[in-house]
C-alpha cells in the first residue's frame, strides 16, 4: 500500500489555460474525494465518487471544473480557463465506505 | 464553506508544555475528527470522537466533545517540536468532511 498519490505536485500555469490533475487512490478504496485549500484556510469539499459514480458536487465546483473517475480507480480534476482565484492546493483523499480515509500530498496550483 | 471556527488561530509554546485548541461547529454531527497538516503537505488523521462520546484519548492526545455547545477541544500534552503543524477539526455530516479554519501550532525547542 503506497498511499494516495497525486500528480503533479506543483503546477504553474497562465490565466486562461486548462489544467488537469490526477489522483491515484489506495487500491481497495471505493470512495474518492477532492478538496481545495487556500492559504491559511481549512480544506473545502469539492466533490466525491463512489466507484465511478459522482455522488455529490459542491457549489464551489463551477462550470469550469470537472472531475471524472472513469473506471472507479484513478480520478482526474480538470479546470478550464483558469483564473487567479483558482490558485490553491488541491487535495485528494480515498476511503473504504467512509472508513480509513487517507489524504494525498496535494497538487499546488499557481495561476499567474 | 467551512463548518466552523477554531480557536486560537495561532499558538506558540515551548517544548514540554501542553497545547489546547478548540473547535466550534454549526450542525448536528455523527462524529468529529481531528487532523494534522504539516506545512504544505497532506492531512493526517489523528483521532475520531463519536457524538455519544464525551472524551477520548490516544497517546498524548485528549479530545473532548460537548454536543450541547457544539464544541470540541484537542489537548496535546508534553508537546514536542515535531508537533509543529496546523490542526483542523472536521465533521462528517454526509461523508464529505467539513473542516474548520485550523489552529497553527508552533512548538519551540
Amino acid at each position: 500500500d503506497t498511499g494516495v498519490s497525486q500528480n503533479p505536485r506543483h503546477k504553474i500555469t497562465k490565466r486562461g489555460q486548462n489544467v488537469t490533475f490526477r489522483c491515484d487512490p489506495i487500491s481497495e478504496h471505493n470512495r474518492l474525494y477532492w478538496y481545495r485549500q487556500t492559504l491559511g484556510q481549512g480544506p473545502e469539499f469539492l466533490t466525491y465518487f463512489q466507484n465511478e459514480a459522482q455522488l455529490e458536487k459542491s457549489r464551489l465546483l463551477s462550470d469550469r471544473f470537472s472531475a471524472e473517475r472513469p473506471k472507479g480507480s484513478f480520478s482526474t480534476l480538470e479546470i478550464q480557463r483558469t483564473e487567479q482565484g483558482d490558485s490553491a492546493m488541491y487535495l485528494c483523499a480515498s476511503s473504504q465506505q467512509g472508513r480509513d480515509r487517507k489524504f494525498g500530498p496535494g497538487t499546488r496550483l499557481t495561476v499567474t | 464553506s467551512q463548518q466552523g471556527e477554531e480557536d486560537p488561530q495561532a499558538l506558540s509554546i515551548q517544548e514540554g508544555e501542553n497545547a489546547t485548541m478548540n473547535c466550534s461547529y454549526k450542525t448536528s454531527i455523527n462524529n468529529l475528527q481531528w487532523y494534522r497538516q504539516n506545512s504544505g503537505r497532506g492531512l493526517v488523521h489523528l483521532i475520531l470522537i463519536r457524538s455519544n462520546e464525551r472524551e477520548k484519548h490516544s497517546g498524548r492526545l485528549r479530545v473532548t466533545l460537548d454536543t450541547s455547545k457544539k464544541s470540541s477541544s484537542l489537548l496535546i500534552t508534553a508537546s514536542r517540536a515535531a508537533d509543529t503543524a496546523s490542526y483542523f477539526c472536521a465533521t462528517d455530516p454526509t461523508d464529505k468532511l467539513i473542516f474548520g479554519t485550523g489552529t497553527r501550532l508552533q512548538v519551540f525547542p
